[in-house]
């Protein structure tokens, strides 16, 4: 089976440019969540996503968004893209939310964003 | 702030020492979780402690949850090059994850 996949891979991009990042969860988990994980830092909890609703979002600005799909795919969106959003972005998905007990979570390799 | 403190924040020692690694905060956690995580790709889950007091074996590795839940260590034993990585502690009350500061550890052999 696939694990969670990410695109791209990696992505350059000028101050004030806005970028999308795509997820794919594993087949049958209907939770996704985005994480920011600067150089040396541990990651950082930006959405939480269940059944294509938003159900947790952790402290950054709202020039971040996301968005889960049908399909259970999620894009995250940065607008106005500033020098410090250079990072690796991460998704994870699991079966069921946070609020419902742990879930285990699988991440993806990430995309690594770098602003010029 | 942040909301899980991880100690050392880097840690050098040679193959077959031992170590620990310690996750601490002011918070109680209804569980707590430790990854793994190599360059260039996305963290591991190497296992979850829910009960307080609880232990857990994992080959080498011994995790324990602190009996308050608010605090939990990483033991390994006998550390071997292929241990090598950044150690992440990680928990959520409700609708948000929190990951520790992270432990940078390199086994020399």
């Amino acid at each position: 089976d696939a694990g969670v996949t990410q695109s791209p891979t990696h992505l350059i991009k000028t101050r004030g440019q806005h970028v999308t990042l795509r997820c794919s969860p594993i087949s049958g988990h209907k939770s996704v969540s985005w994480y920011q994980q600067v150089l040396g830092q541990g990651p950082q909890f930006i959405f939480q996503y269940y059944e294509k609703e938003e159900r947790g979002r952790g402290n950054f600005p709202d020039r971040f968004s996301a968005r889960q799909f049908p399909n259970y795919s999620s894009e995250l969106n940065v607008n106005a893209l500033l020098l410090g959003d250079s990072a690796l972005y991460l998704c994870a998905s699991s079966l069921g939310s946070y609020s419902s007990s742990y879930n285990e979570q699988f991440f993806g390799p990430g995309t690594r964003l770098t602003v010029l | 702030t942040q909301l899980l403190e991880q100690s050392p924040q880097f840690l050098s020692i040679q193959e077959g020492e031992n170590l620990t690694v310690y996750c601490n905060s002011s918070s109680v956690f209804s569980s707590l979780q430790w990854y793994r995580q190599e360059p260039g790709e996305g963290p591991v889950l190497l296992v979850t402690v829910v009960t307080g007091g609880e232990v857990k074996k994992l080959k080498r590795l011994t995790f324990q949850f602190g009996d308050a839940r608010k605090d939990s260590s990483l033991h390994i034993t006998a550390a071997q090059p292929g241990d090598t990585g950044l150690y992440l502690c990680a928990g959520g009350p409700g609708n948000q994850f929190y990951f520790g500061t992270g432990t940078s550890l390199t086994v020399i052999p």
